[in-house]
């Protein structure tokens, strides 16, 4: 299965707190995203990145923010948490052509489960 | 936009009996890629099978097979001789056949229960 890892994987915090959930690959993919998803319920995709330097909006409006410095990492913030922040977030990766590229496949992380109070 | 659909919330097999879970879509591309993934509590979602949409021939992996019926939109999974590993919510996925945009579609899942 792929590589890639998120931390931390439970996260516990109080309303109005700062919080970055990290996400770090080494396959080399380029792209990469962030689901989020309720207990036991579809997934919706908020960001996604086609390269460093490129951020982008999902199809689920977010009040979280990423970035993409390198090509390994793929960090989500939340500036000031809330409990309807409360969720799985759920970072994943493909590759585009290339010896590592497998049918427009994603993988994803073990997941981040995120619970303000 | 793509639309995937999976009808059954939930659904329950016993110990090595075979299981089929449905899914359909919907799209106007041509040149897609379907999946089913699998998502065990609390645990990591993972690659079950895949199916490029040119190929007219059903995938299989070991136990798990697809039923793809592209005219009809229908992409099945077929699990044999169930076993209690195979406990989890599965996800059905679509992903365009285009480089520029690898967004996945996902169903609304279906809960598999394994009855020993």
């Amino acid at each position: 299965e792929a590589d890639i890892y998120q931390t931390p994987r439970y996260l516990v915090i109080g309303t109005g707190k700062k919080i970055t959930l990290e996400c770090s690959q080494t396959m080399g993919h380029d792209k990469m995203y962030w689901y989020q998803q309720d207990p036991g319920m579809e997934l919706h995709l908020i960001h996604y990145s086609y390269g460093v330097n490129s951020t982008e909006k999902g199809d689920l409006s977010s009040e979280s923010t990423v970035s993409r410095i390198r090509t390994e990492h793929f960090p989500l913030t939340l500036e000031s948490a809330r409990p309807s922040h409360t969720s799985q977030y759920l970072c994943a990766s493909s590759a585009n052509r290339g010896p590592t590229f497998s049918g427009n496949t994603i993988y994803f992380g073990e997941g981040s489960w995120l619970t303000v109070v | 936009a793509q639309t995937v659909t999976q009808s059954q919330p939930e659904m329950s097999v016993q110990e090595a009996e075979t299981v089929t879970l449905s899914c359909t879509y919907d799209t106007s591309e041509s040149d897609y890629y379907l999946f089913w993934y699998k998502q065990p509590p609390s645990r990591q979602m993972i690659l079950v099978i895949r199916q490029e949409a040119y190929k007219q021939q059903n995938a299989t992996e070991n136990r798990f097979s697809v039923n793809f019926q592209k005219a009809a939109k229908s992409f099945s999974l077929k699990i044999s001789d169930s076993q209690l590993g195979d406990a989890a919510m599965y996800f059905c996925a679509y992903n365009t056949g285009f480089q520029g945009a690898q967004k996945l579609v996902f169903g609304q899942g279906t809960r598999l229960t394994i009855n020993p």
